[in-house]
């Protein structure tokens, strides 16, 4: 079965905190994708990645970075965590894109910076 | 670059009534555009998808339907269950490229019964 999982469900962080958030994915997907979500704003992409060592910026990417070193795993990172970046944060995988780019999403972290 | 409209934003049913969701996009190349469903506390999961040589799918209750001249596809749920409940999320794709999904904003589906 399909499974993507992400490292914490609800996370914690004070402003000017470095917060890593992870990614796995069990599926050998070439793809990871990096959202956040908010209230009337639908899901909107910060970062994705097509292969090890490969990132793109998506349509947010102020604020934020990525590391994949490994193909199953994708890292957000919040190099200084500010309080208009508390949101949920899905993850998602796919095969490849077009015919293949079936997402499959984690249960997402909710994170609150305070 | 693509742009997908999603409306209505909330939309509220009886039980057993149908329900209908529809996405505009502006890129003629995509061709493909999956649908998504949220449940509460879950993250979003693939229901069904329709790409651009088929003009409607069908999958028990739910069905898709695809019209590219206009370039807009809706989403049919008939016979609506209080478990239909969720936010749908529509999306299209060029399918070419490293070119991701382009998601719409959502629309809240309440199934009253």
């Amino acid at each position: 079965d399909v499974k993507v999982t992400q490292s914490s469900r609800y996370l914690v962080k004070r402003t000017g905190e470095k917060v890593f958030l992870e990614c796995v994915q069990d599926m050998d997907h070439e793809n990871m994708f990096w959202y956040r979500q908010d209230p009337g704003l639908g899901l909107r992409l910060i970062y994705f990645s097509y292969d090890v060592k490969m990132k793109e910026k998506g349509d947010i990417p102020e604020g934020y970075s990525v590391s994949r070193e490994k193909k199953e795993r994708f890292s957000l990172i919040l190099e200084s965590a500010s309080t208009n970046q508390t949101s949920m944060y899905l993850c998602a995988s796919s095969l490849g894109f077009g015919d293949t780019d079936t997402q499959y999403f984690g249960p997402g972290t909710r994170l609150t910076v305070l | 670059g693509e742009n997908v409209e999603q409306h209505p934003s909330t939309l509220s049913v009886q039980e057993g009534d149908s329900a209908v969701i529809k996405c505009t996009y502006s890129d003629s190349a995509s061709n493909y555009f999956p649908w998504y469903k949220q449940e509460l506390g879950k993250g979003p999961q693939l229901i069904i998808d329709i790409r651009s040589n088929v003009g409607e799918k069908k999958d028990q209750r739910i069905a898709v339907t695809l019209n590219k001249t206009a370039k807009h596809f809706s989403l049919h749920i008939t016979e609506t269950q209080p478990e239909d409940s969720a936010v749908y999320f529509c999306a299209a794709s060029k399918g070419s490229g490293n070119t991701p999904l382009v998601f719409g904003k959502g629309t809240r589906l309440s199934v009253i019964a």
